[in-house]
């Protein structure tokens, strides 16, 4: 099973308002991955957890925020949002990360943010 | 500043033509290339590489690595309307291990 899932799949929200999309693994992967993907444009990476420590972050603005309460679950958390933060974001997990080894990254299905 | 360059960016095709994506890459620390395809949602995991020369091989797709010309194609072989989608070239360098670097991809149509 390589399946990462995603909640919520659509979701629309205002500049003021708080929100969080989740994602889910049961694969054993030690390493997770947000992304954001805007239309007609590769993925860019925003967060990487490994063994649920925040390992990079790709000078992302305060307004989104990261969480990994365990090993399967990671969180992005939403405030303030600008309308151009509308995107798909992604949520991705390998087995691990780091200079241990190289593992193929698994995508969920994606959140289809919009700010308005 | 790394580098994955994909080509050409789209292609339209006939079903049953044989079609070759291209990516090159120009990055510090490689450590592996990967081929995701991307049809409306995630991009869905096909190929990595890590080793020059070794084909990977999957029903119709296969893939390659020159690391010596830094560069990877993917064939696919008898298209089918279903391989329409968008085809990700994405690079893993760096001592961190962790940061995917993604060509823009190629987006490929193929017709009835």
């Amino acid at each position: 099973d390589t399946e990462v899932t995603q909640t919520p799949k659509h979701l629309v929200m205002g500049m003021t308002n708080k929100k969080s999309l989740k994602c889910e693994q049961h694969m054993g992967h030690r390493a997770m991955y947000w992304y954001k993907q805007k239309a007609k444009k590769p993925p860019e990476l925003m967060f990487v957890y490994s063994y649920e420590k925040l390992s990079i972050n790709e000078s992302v603005p305060s307004r989104f925020s990261p969480e990994c309460p365990n090993s399967s679950l990671l969180n992005l958390h939403l405030h303030a949002l600008q309308p151009e933060d509308s995107a798909l974001y992604l949520c991705a997990s390998s087995q691990e990360g780091g200079t241990g080894g190289t593992y193929e990254q698994y995508f969920g299905p994606g959140t289809r943010l919009t700010v308005t | 500043e790394d580098k994955v360059v994909q080509s050409p960016l789209s292609l339209v095709v006939h079903e049953g033509d044989t079609v070759t994506l291209n990516c090159s890459y120009e990055v510090t620390n490689f450590r592996s290339l990967l081929w995701y395809k991307q049809e409306k949602k995630a991009p869905t995991f096909l190929f990595m590489l890590t080793s020059s020369g070794i084909e990977k091989k999957s029903g119709r797709l296969s893939s390659i690595l020159d690391k010596k010309e830094l560069f990877s194609i993917l064939n696919i072989t008898a298209t089918q309307t279903g391989d329409s989608a968008i085809y990700l070239c994405a690079v893993e360098a760096g001592n961190s291990g962790y940061a995917l670097n993604f060509g823009k991809g190629t987006s490929l149509l193929v017709t009835p």
